[in-house]
């Protein structure tokens, strides 16, 4: 079971380009890494999810190196509404997703 | 398609009682698993049901118990409840096409439940 590594909190501003970086040594090969938003006193929701290389969306862009070994999720131009935990989950539902202690994004006017 | 949905949203129940939370996944869907997140412990794994059966478990006292009926709707329960099962329930879906890697989930609002 793949265990994920994550800053405890990040700050920005608006209007800047986010990156929050994810650890994940231990993947195996037919992990995929999944990004979830969530905000006080809601579900989390789905952001992006790839394997390798670059996976982008009309929210965010996902970067995986050749080693899978970690995992950067870009922001751009984030805004206040943007304020939120980012989790970083790798495997599947076989796997019993882990949700680890996540990275609070707080974004400054 | 609709959303994820989850009732009640809120609850308030007394220690020693038993409450029942219900999840309607999005349709089509027919994995749903449940979550308990708290400030201290954060979001932590309950169980899985697939077509029915509980396919995984976390490490949860038996208390806690769920259900999965035909139409992928689900229902968790939690018995002789405790001070510290005051949380938020969450409740996700999934296609389940497959038994692979891949699999994104999809969470409801949650139910959030106050014990006093």
């Amino acid at each position: 079971l793949a265990k994920t590594t994550q800053p405890i909190s990040m700050d920005s501003y608006e209007g800047q380009e986010v990156n929050i970086t994810c650890s994940h040594n231990n993947i195996a090969t037919n992990d995929y890494i999944t990004w979830y938003q969530q905000f006080p006193s809601q579900g989390p929701r789905f952001i992006i999810q790839g394997y390798k290389t670059k996976v982008t969306n009309e929210v965010a862009s996902l970067f995986i190196p050749a080693d899978r070994k970690s995992s950067t999720l870009s922001l751009p131009r984030v805004s206040l509404s943007d304020t939120a935990v980012y989790y970083c989950l790798v495997g599947d539902i076989a796997d019993k997703l882990i949700f680890g202690t996540g990275t609070r994004l707080q974004v400054f006017p | 398609k609709a959303g994820v949905t989850q009732t009640p949203r809120y609850l308030i129940k007394t220690r020693g009682q038993q409450v029942t939370l219900s999840c309607s996944p999005i349709s089509g869907h027919r994995s749903v698993s449940w979550y308990q997140q708290t400030p201290g412990q954060g979001l932590q794994f309950l169980f899985e049901y697939f077509s029915e059966t509980q396919r995984n478990k976390g490490n949860f006292p038996g208390r806690f118990s769920g259900r999965q009926f035909s139409n992928s709707r689900s229902e968790m329960n939690v018995s002789t409840l405790e001070l510290g099962d005051s949380a938020l329930y969450l409740c996700a879906s999934s296609p389940a096409s497959t038994s692979g890697s891949g699999e994104t989930q999809y969470f409801g609002p949650g139910t959030r439940l106050l014990v006093l």
